[in-house]
Parts: C-alpha cells; structure tokens; sequence
C-alpha cells in the first residue's frame, strides 16, 4: 500500500512570510497527526485529526499556526508568520484508531523547513 | 502530566554486545509504551509496543510500572541496528509524547 505522502520535501522562507505544508495519509486512516520535531529532539504533536474533527490541539501555537483536514483525507498545516524557531521538520503520521486506542502510527518523510 | 526520558543522547556499542537503551516515564495512569526506529534516510517507523509482547528483529522491552520504565533491549547488536531510537508513552484518550531519542552506534 502507498504510504504517507508530504509536501514539498524542504521548504527555506524569510520569518514573517507564510508558508503551508500538505499531507495525504493512507487510505482508510481516520486518525492524522501532525508533530514538529526540532534538531536534537522528539517529535512533538502539534494537532490530533480523527476524521474531519480536531481530536487534540493543545499544543498548536494557534497565534500563527492552523490546519485543517477537510473531508476527512488530506491536510494542510500553515503557519502564518513564521518566527526563526519555527525551524524544524514537520511530521504526518496517519493511523487507525477506534475508541480512543492508539493503532500504529505510520510517517510521512517530513518536510525540513528553515526559516531565515 | 505526560513526560518521557531517556537518559542517553548516543550510546555506542560492538557488535555482538548486549544492548539496552533506558526509557523512562511519568504518567498516572495506565500507559501504554512504544519503540519507534529512525534508520538512516528511512521514516520514522514502530519497533515494538508493550501491548503487543513481540519481539521484533530480536529486541525486546518490559514494562516495568513500578520503575516506571520501558528499556529497550538486545542480546546482541547487529551493526544494521545503528540507529535513532524514541521512545513513546500514550494513554487512553491521551495524545502521544515522544522521548528525546537516543542514537545507537554499532561498531563494527
């Protein structure tokens, strides 16, 4: 089966610009995630999709940052304007999940975005 | 609060050594824990959880509630093991946290 898709791959903007990354989960996953994962540290989840429905965001800095995964598939994750510690590789994990148990989370290849 | 630790940032080993990477975690209730493995230019993908008592490409890990732990372990190291390993903590209804990660060298 095709696996989690992301893009672009890399990503260099100037702070204070805007920038939106997208994710297409395997087929049939309801549950996507998006985590950060900065130089030297875990991922950290920013936002829980189960579905079209927002699960968890307790920790999306949502001053500038939103997402949304309309229909229930893909997503998208913006953030609008970037500050210079927003560098890092953004993750898309997808999984089934039923119940509030957790199913093994599959990633996407991350996007590396550096912001000058 | 959720909260995982592992306390080695690398960890170098020969192969054919004994292998144990430390997980630890803080979570009053009952968690349920994770190995996920980054090979070199790979994704991030699960080694093994806690629930499932497998054993995968010959590491295990015991959860240990009352040291609140979840090492990883290897009898022996194969240098096709080098690589970053995460610890995760979940529970029910809970989001997902993630260790630091430790690197794992095997030397030839």
């Amino acid at each position: 089966e095709a696996g989690v898709a992301q893009s672009p791959r890399y990503k260099i903007i100037e702070k204070r610009q805007s920038v939106a990354f997208w994710c297409n989960p395997i087929s049939g996953h309801a549950t996507l995630y998006w985590y950060q994962q900065i130089l030297g540290q875990g991922p950290k989840l920013l936002i829980q999709f189960q579905n079209n429905g927002v699960v968890d965001d307790s920790q999306l800095p949502k001053d500038r940052f939103s997402a949304e995964r309309l229909k229930g598939v893909d997503s998208t994750l913006k953030i609008q304007p970037a500050k210079l510690e927003d560098s890092a590789v953004y993750l898309c994990a997808s999984s089934l999940e039923l119940s509030g148990l957790h199913y093994e989370q599959y990633f996407g290849p991350g996007t590396r975005l550096t912001v000058t | 609060a959720q909260r995982v630790t592992q306390p080695e940032k690398l960890l170098s080993v020969f192969k054919g050594a004994p292998v144990e990477l430390k997980c630890n975690y803080s979570y009053s209730g009952s968690p349920e824990l994770f190995w996920y493995v980054q090979y070199s230019r790979q994704r991030l993908q699960l080694l093994l959880r806690h629930i499932s008592r497998e054993s995968i490409k010959g590491f295990t890990a015991d959860l240990n509630k009352g040291e609140t732990s979840f090492h990883l372990k290897k009898p022996f190291a194969q240098e096709e093991d080098s690589a970053m390993y995460y610890c995760a903590l979940s529970g029910y209804g809970q989001n997902f946290v993630f260790g630091p990660g430790t690197r794992l060298s095997v030397l030839p």
